[in-house]
């Protein structure tokens, strides 16, 4: 079974209005951190926003947030005000265990684009 | 943040030729690792690169054919032997660390083409 399930393969969303980028994991593991990464056509991977397991409140990170929903073992990504500027691969992943700092699975990533 | 730096960012080979791919970070960090990504895909975790001793490789990867090294805490070599056309790939590398909270890192990639 896929630890990490993106089921938008592809997304449009007009500019400077918000849109939502699904993620859901499956482990079961007690201690576990999700991240969030943007791979514009360039191919560089960059860190945008984690959440730890243990995280009472939503990760924030500018424009980004992280809607963690536990029990329903989903990690969504909520970008505000979308800019052009935002297309790119989306990739939610998930790092199991109690080891921090340790590997990650990765989804199949969502393409987003920002319609002017 | 850590800064990884990728040395070739790219490359043209000949099948059964090797090419080892560097890797350096501008800070210690916990943990490096080497994933392989197809253009449009998904990241496939390679191995974890531990320093002085020998990297822990994920299923359907193997020493052979991916040799790692990690001499330090800033720096990793991948090697990819042998090579064959189903090699061409972008192969990243990685860091992570933890300050209070993880964080995870990319190298630009290294783009392998092979003939």
């Amino acid at each position: 079974a896929q630890k990490i399930t993106q089921t938008q393969p592809g997304m449009f969303v007009q500019e400077k209005e918000a849109v939502t980028l699904d993620c859901t994991y499956d482990t079961s593991d007690q201690s576990y951190g999700l991240f969030w990464y943007k791979q514009p056509s360039s191919g560089e991977m960059i860190f945008l926003i984690y959440q730890g397991s243990y995280d009472e409140q939503n990760a924030t990170e500018g424009r980004y947030s992280l809607n963690f929903q536990k029990a329903r073992k989903s990690a969504n990504l909520v970008i505000s005000a979308s800019q052009l500027g935002d297309s790119a691969m989306y990739f939610c992943a998930m790092r199991e265990g109690n080891t921090n700092a340790g590997k990650s699975t990765f989804g199949d990533g969502t393409t987003l684009t920002v319609k002017p | 943040s850590a800064v990884i730096s990728q040395k070739p960012s790219r490359d043209i080979c000949q099948r059964g030729t090797s090419l080892t791919i560097q890797c350096q970070v501008d800070s210690q960090v916990t943990m490096m690792f080497w994933y392989r990504q197809q253009p449009g895909q998904s990241l496939t975790l390679i191995a974890t690169a531990n320093q002085g001793s020998e990297a822990t490789y994920e299923s359907g990867f193997v020493i052979d054919k991916f040799p790692i090294s990690r001499p330090n805490l800033t720096f990793s070599t991948l090697t990819v032997s042998n090579m064959s056309p189903e090699d061409s790939s972008i192969y990243l590398c990685s860091a992570s660390t933890y300050r209070g909270r993880d964080t995870q890192y990319f190298g630009p990639g290294t783009r392998l083409t092979v003939l």
